[in-house]
């Protein structure tokens, strides 16, 4: 079973962009049939989706897009998240997840999810 | 955006009995319906894709059901690790816009 694991600071102040990692421990991101995303999830917001990277396009929620870039490093196998201009509302649970599907279509569902990392906003 | 409301908030149900879960969707997903089942301090785990197909290791008495706006998560026979925080998550739309409902908190009278 593919495991995830999501590694970064836990605390930045308001401003800051915050860089989060997300590697598969002995494996590799390398199939060409495997997307992925970002979720988060805060007391307040409940599970929101960050965004998710098809091939080499970002997709994102609208009111995260301006300011989220989402990456693959097939080569050192990891997968990344930057979040610019952090404010208090940033405050979450981080999660990388692989998106699959049944029949190799768009219509794709979580699965695995990383542990998650905790990620506080505050000055 | 499609908003998934979930109901009820919370449910306490007796080992052995039935939850039933529902989730409901602001406009057509048509199948497109995944739930997950979090523990305290875990990532959430996925139950059901394709609003019926129970993902792998899933015991039989989790059943989903439903299309369109309308869904149900189904636990026929409530065991005591079944207790836990159940999220539908849609997955409808290209280009993508994921969006979860505020999950049911199902607790073990």
């Amino acid at each position: 079973q593919l495991q995830l694991q999501e590694s970064g600071p836990g605390l930045l102040k308001p401003s800051e962009t915050l860089s989060l990692t997300c590697s598969v421990p002995g494996g590799s991101f390398s199939s060409s049939d495997n997307f992925w995303g970002w979720i988060r999830q805060s007391p307040g917001k409940g599970l929101e989706w960050i965004g998710s990277l098809f091939y080499e396009t970002i997709y994102s929620t609208a009111s995260l897009r301006s300011r989220v870039i989402i990456s693959l490093d097939t080569s050192r196998q990891h997968l990344s998240l930057r979040l610019t201009s952090v404010t208090a509302a940033d405050t979450a649970v981080y999660y990388c997840a692989r998106l699959v599907s049944e029949h190799g279509d768009d219509h794709r569902w979580f699965d695995p999810w990383g542990q998650g990392i905790q990620v506080t906003v505050s000055s | 955006e499609i908003v998934l409301t979930q109901s009820p908030a919370a449910l306490s149900v007796s080992p052995g009995e039935k939850a039933t879960l529902s989730c409901r969707a602001s406009q057509s997903v048509r199948n497109n319906l995944a739930w997950y089942q979090q523990k305290p301090g875990q990532a959430p785990r996925l139950v059901i894709h394709g609003a019926s197909t129970r993902a792998t290791g899933i015991p039989a008495r989790f059943s989903g059901s439903g299309s369109g706006t309308e869904f149900t998560l189904t636990i026929s026979s409530l065991q005591s690790e079944d207790f836990g925080v159940y999220f539908c998550q849609q997955y409808s739309q290209w280009p993508p816009d994921y969006t979860f409902g505020q999950g049911t908190k199902l607790q073990i009278k």
